[in-house]
């Protein structure tokens, strides 16, 4: 039973214009969200998160947006560039369950200039 | 700088044989994790510590085992048991008091089972 969904698999843009990357969740328990960014061979890196108990958290071309009625989340990025070209995956943790970080199965995005 | 090693990065191994993927953190963590991930599957959670030597299961903890007698190293070993281990593993850490539960990764090894 997947807890973190990342319903598109892919993703293409233009660059400039914008990326919207969504995630879905299942768990109301979970109450922090986070994004990583994944380049092929390597490890994933934290990009940003966002606590439940707010609804937008913007750093920089960032944003990531939080609807808890609905359990979903969605990444933007703009403008979008040919560098961000990578599998961004959606997580989420509860508090108060550890640190068990549950993983989506990520959307790989290509920006193509 | 601070940050996690994994080694090796590429392995192949044949049927039957054990295999140690070696993950070593100098960020003063105290929470170390093991991850799988496999195409189109995401990153499932394999086992999981909190202090030196405590450990728990995650999702896919047959098959593996682990240990961690300090701090800063936590093996991961692929047992001949693991049905399926050609996968790419992400060792990962964070601290132990966290409310952003910001895991920070290494490379990752690449295991492949010949």
């Amino acid at each position: 039973d997947q807890q973190v969904k990342q319903n598109s698999p892919s993703l293409s843009v233009q660059e400039g214009r914008i990326s919207i990357l969504n995630c879905d969740y299942t768990n109301s328990m979970f109450d922090y969200f986070l994004w990583y960014k994944k380049y092929p061979a390597e490890g994933p890196t934290f990009l940003i998160s966002i606590s439940s108990i707010k609804d937008k958290n913007e750093d920089g071309r960032f944003t990531v947006f939080l609807n808890k009625s609905a359990k979903h989340l969605s990444l933007h990025i703009v403008p979008s560039q040919p560098g961000d070209s990578a599998v961004y995956f959606c997580a989420a943790s509860a508090s108060t369950g550890g640190f068990k970080t549950i993983f989506g199965a990520g959307t790989r995005l290509f920006v193509k200039a | 700088d601070g940050g996690i090693t994994q080694s090796p990065k590429y392995l192949f191994r044949k049927e039957g044989q054990n295999v140690t993927l070696s993950c070593e953190q100098n960020l003063n963590h105290d929470a170390m994790y093991w991850y799988r991930q496999d195409p189109g599957q995401g990153l499932r959670l394999i086992y999981y510590s909190q202090i030196v030597n405590d450990f728990q299961k995650g999702d896919i903890a047959e098959g593996y085992s682990v240990s961690r007698e300090k701090k800063e190293s936590f093996p991961l070993t692929v047992t001949s048991a693991q049905k399926n281990p050609t996968a790419f593993y992400l060792c990962a850490s964070s601290q132990r008091i966290s409310v952003s539960g910001e895991l920070f990764f290494g490379e990752g090894s690449r295991l492949t089972v010949l």
